[in-house]
């Protein structure tokens, strides 16, 4: 079955202090990994996608596929991070749909 | 903020009514989405549409039914509110780059 894991509900870390939101798959093929972020009285938008490769405020995150994980790492992290972080799966044979598989997401709490 | 509005934003209802949300696009898109966010869940797919009178089901289809007779709007239907409905429902529609969604501001639904 497809499936995106996020082990952590709440993440709760310092400013300044690295950042790791965890996220694992199961799919046996080669997905389409993405993180979205939805901040306080925002719409949820996009943050990053693996295949772009991309640092995005300051966040990254790299494809494992031995470890089927897709984490979202910042060195240092700043009080306007804090947010919900979705990760997502999309399956590689969607035909074009976008139908993207959701984590139960993570908070992130960035304290002064 | 990609054109796309939804009503009602709030809504309380009792077990058993009907009850209708729309999502309204601005872009022309072809592609829109009905995804609900739950603690613990994440967002899961409801259902999707490709293009006028044409749609499909999501992960989480059961109880409700949608229409597109008109590119711009998209609507969700409970037939009969259940207080398990009881969610927050986004509309979504796809954007240019895989994976890419961009999301309404979402309407809260309560079913008591």
């Amino acid at each position: 079955a497809q499936r995106v894991t996020q082990p952590e509900k709440l993440l709760s870390v310092f400013k300044g202090a690295p950042v790791e939101l965890k996220c694992n798959y199961s799919y046996s093929g080669s997905p389409e990994l993405f993180w979205y972020v939805q901040y306080s009285r925002q719409r949820l938008q996009l943050l990053l996608r693996h295949i772009s490769r991309e640092s995005i405020k300051g966040f990254t995150a790299d494809l494992n596929k031995g470890e089927t994980s897709f984490h979202l790492k910042k060195p240092f992290a700043q009080e306007e991070d804090s947010a919900m972080y979705y990760c997502a799966l999309q399956p590689e044979f969607s035909g074009g749909y976008n139908k993207l598989i959701f984590g139960a997401g993570t908070r992130l709490a960035v304290h002064p | 903020d990609a054109g796309i509005t939804q009503s009602p934003r709030h809504k309380v209802t009792e077990t058993g009514t009907p009850v209708t949300l729309r999502c309204h696009q601005t872009e022309n898109h072809r592609y829109m989405y009905w995804y609900r966010q739950d603690p613990g869940h994440g967002l899961r797919l409801i259902h999707y549409s490709y293009g006028v009178k044409d749609t499909d089901k999501g992960e989480v289809s059961d109880g409700y039914s949608v229409s597109r007779s008109k590119t711009e709007d998209f609507l969700l239907t409970l037939e009969s509110a259940t207080s398990s409905q009881t969610s927050v429902y986004f509309c979504a529609i796809r954007g240019t780059s895989p994976g890419e969604l961009f999301f309404g501001e979402g309407s809260r639904l309560t079913v008591l």
